[in-house]
């Protein structure tokens, strides 16, 4: 249980495009995801939170401009890379938190999207 | 900033058990141990939790000392597939707040 995928895996574009990056819950509903970055040898980054129906929270230093999140369904998460650059190649991964959940319950991860922006 | 310090790296033999060390001396009461590891290039895996038990799992076990300062990770019989950044985070109960640091880059060796 619990299973998170992303989609597309790997998407490569040139810069200047937008780009978008599917987050689901298979199993699940989750009333919150969460969208990080990871450079090369680097740990992950948190970038936002979304609560399914509100606007996203952004870390401090991220363009919400430029990294826009929608959140429209309990399974369902979108990271657009709007108007891409070369420094926004990165691995970027979602996890999501159940709904209804217990105390201790945590995130779960998807298996992340590999962007090269040429 | 992460509020846990771990070894960058450790190698295991195949088979033997892997122990993997986290230092959390700031720990709230509040707060829980969390596991993870990311094998390269996928997302992060849920390995274990606890509070001041120790737990166990088909995964892992883990041992909080009493004084909750710190805990260890055992990977009872290591394999290959095992090699992985095993990152130990600390969060509030209920936060669904994830820091995560640099983590143990594990290898298991043949």
């Amino acid at each position: 249980g619990a299973v998170v995928s992303q989609h597309p895996s790997r998407v490569i574009c040139k810069s200047g495009t937008s780009v978008k990056i599917e987050c689901r819950s298979l199993d699940f509903q989750a009333t919150t995801m969460f969208w990080y970055r990871q450079f090369p040898k680097q740990s992950l980054m948190l970038m936002a939170t979304s609560n399914e129906g509100s606007k996203a929270t952004y870390e401090q230093g991220v363009e919400k401009d430029k990294f826009l999140i929608n959140h429209a369904s309990l399974t369902l998460s979108t990271l657009t890379v709007t108007s891409a650059h070369p420094e926004d190649s990165s691995f970027y991964i979602c996890s999501a938190g159940l709904a209804g959940r217990k105390i201790t319950d945590t995130q779960y991860f998807g298996p992340g999207t590999r962007l090269t922006v040429l | 900033d992460a509020k846990t310090t771990q070894p960058p790296s450790m190698d295991c033999a195949e088979g033997r058990a892997a122990n993997l060390p986290c230092n959390h001396s700031t720990i709230s009461g509040n707060e829980y141990v969390y596991w993870y590891r990311q094998i390269h290039s996928q997302g992060p895996q849920y390995i274990i939790h606890g509070l001041k038990n120790n737990e166990t799992n088909e995964m892992a076990s883990l041992i909080i000392t009493e004084d909750r300062k710190s805990s260890t990770l055992i990977l009872p019989h290591a394999t290959l597939r095992d090699t992985a950044v095993y990152y130990c985070i600390v969060s509030p109960a209920g936060s669904y707040q994830l820091t995560f640091g640099k983590g143990t880059k594990l290898s298991v060796i043949p």
